[in-house]
């Protein structure tokens, strides 16, 4: 599974929208973008996915270049308790055998 | 509440001790999955199980024993571990390895 790069950490103030970027620059043609998130302490949260287009649902939207080499994910309207850790991950299809693997992600501090 | 459901949420053990962790999915998921999080690293994939058969063991060692007596119930079988294992054991589900469903995570410290 391709690697992804993404900041260690990021502020946001409570209201505005919060863009997290990722870069997976080595990404291959049949891999996808998953973004979790974990609120400290608990288990990983299921957030949103995309293979080349973008996607929204009612948590987020991930917007993927058309080169597919870094995709961002969007909170549009960031509150207290969307203080986590963001985690970009690339992988194979799960009907691939595409395993998820989390790196470091990016802690995000929203603020009143 | 994701459907994954984890016990004990906390759980303290000496060296010599014997312990079990418990996981159970009530989303009709045939997978489900061992991960641990050390304090400030990423999360790590131990173990994988597919319709109750193991698919991968990522180099875990042997005091780690995990069962799967189900699709729905997942154990990890705890003995002579050390205080450098101590970490937050999470256990998912998916259905046939697409999104992942986690559960609340169990705190083992060892002693």
């Amino acid at each position: 599974d391709a690697k992804t790069t993404q900041p260690t950490s990021m502020d946001c103030a409570e209201g505005r929208a919060a863009n997290l970027p990722c870069n997976h620059s080595t990404i291959s043609g049949n891999e996808y973008v998953y973004w979790y998130r974990q609120i400290h302490s608990q288990g990983p949260q299921y957030i949103i996915h995309g293979l080349k287009n973008n996607e929204t649902n009612e948590m987020a939207s991930l917007i993927i270049t058309e080169d597919r080499k870094s995709s961002t994910l969007i909170l549009p309207h960031a509150t207290l308790r969307d203080t986590a850790v963001y985690y970009c991950i690339v992988r194979v299809a799960y009907n691939q055998g595409g395993k998820l693997i989390f790196g470091q992600g990016t802690e995000l501090s929203v603020k009143p | 509440e994701t459907g994954v459901t984890q016990t004990p949420r906390h759980l303290v053990m000496g060296m010599t001790n014997k312990k079990s962790l418990k996981c159970e999915q009530h989303l009709g998921h045939n997978a489900m999955y061992w991960y641990k999080q050390s304090a400030k690293k990423p999360l790590e994939l131990m173990f994988v199980y597919n319709f109750k058969e193991q698919t991968e063991n990522n180099s875990v060692p042997s005091r780690f024993s995990p069962e799967c007596p189900n699709s729905s119930h997942l154990f990890l079988h705890l003995h002579t571990l050390q205080p450098e294992h101590s970490a937050l054991y999470l256990c998912a589900s998916s259905l046939s390895g697409e999104n992942l469903f986690f559960g609340p995570g169990t705190r083992l410290t060892v002693l």
